[in-house]
């Protein structure tokens, strides 16, 4: 069974820093592009990031553009992001999510972690 | 960017009724356009991709339909476990990965 669990979440304050994990498991880790993808309160969803199979190319939406950076270990089969010079509006439930490819939905997705970003 | 738009934002039916969902798409994203369920403390779960094709192990009442810029989700006979929320998502042109804004369905 495919499982993707996040961690990691957690309250920081404005201009803190957060790291959040992701760990697969029931899969071939290192087949798959890997996704951040957030929640806002009450507001849909949003992708964040997003990893190649081999580690050595991301992408990033505007909104965190270098402020957030994607890594992963494939050894580990975990992903990462470093979330630095948080802000308010990057509160949101933080999903990792799964995809086969390039022109692929999100297959597989975990429960999600929380961060909270204020004062 | 490509914009991704779903209406209703709230659909209310009655169980066993059957639910329309849409989704507009700012630009043609053609036949790459999948559908989510998500329901509280849950990962959202794929549902529909490539427009029409159900995801491993999702009843037949799911279905999808369209192209390019205009798509829609039903649900044939709505059961009990199927009152959650639903978003589309082009996967054609990105980055972005774009998200529509989700439809809420409820019941009525």
């Amino acid at each position: 069974e495919v499982q993707l669990l996040e961690s990691g979440g957690g309250l920081s304050q404005p201009g803190g820093s957060l790291r959040l994990s992701c760990a697969g498991s029931g899969f071939t880790f290192s087949s798959y592009s890997v996704s951040w993808v957030r929640q806002t309160p009450g507001k849909g969803l949003e992708w964040v990031s997003i990893i190649s199979r081999d580690g050595l190319t991301s992408k990033y939406a505007d909104s965190v553009r270098g402020r957030f950076t994607i890594s992963r270990d494939n050894s580990k089969n975990t992903l990462y992001l470093q979330m630095n010079s948080l802000r308010a509006e990057d509160t949101a439930i933080y999903y990792c999510a799964i995809k086969s490819g390039g022109n692929y939905p999100f297959d597989n997705w975990g429960l999600g972690t929380l961060v909270t970003v204020s004062s | 960017e490509v914009v991704m738009t779903q209406s209703p934002a709230t659909l209310s039916v009655s169980p066993g009724e059957r639910a329309t969902l849409s989704c507009r798409a700012s630009q043609s994203v053609g036949s790459n356009l999948a559908w989510y369920q998500h329901k509280p403390g849950q990962a959202p779960r794929l549902l529909i991709y490539d427009t029409s094709t159900r995801a491993t192990g999702i009843p037949a009442r799911f279905s999808g339909s369209g192209s390019g810029t205009e798509f829609t989700l039903t649900i044939s006979s709505l059961q009990s476990e199927d009152f959650a929320l639903y978003y589309c998502q082009q996967y054609n042109n990105w980055p972005p990965l774009t998200f529509g804004g989700g439809t809420k369905v409820e019941i009525k």
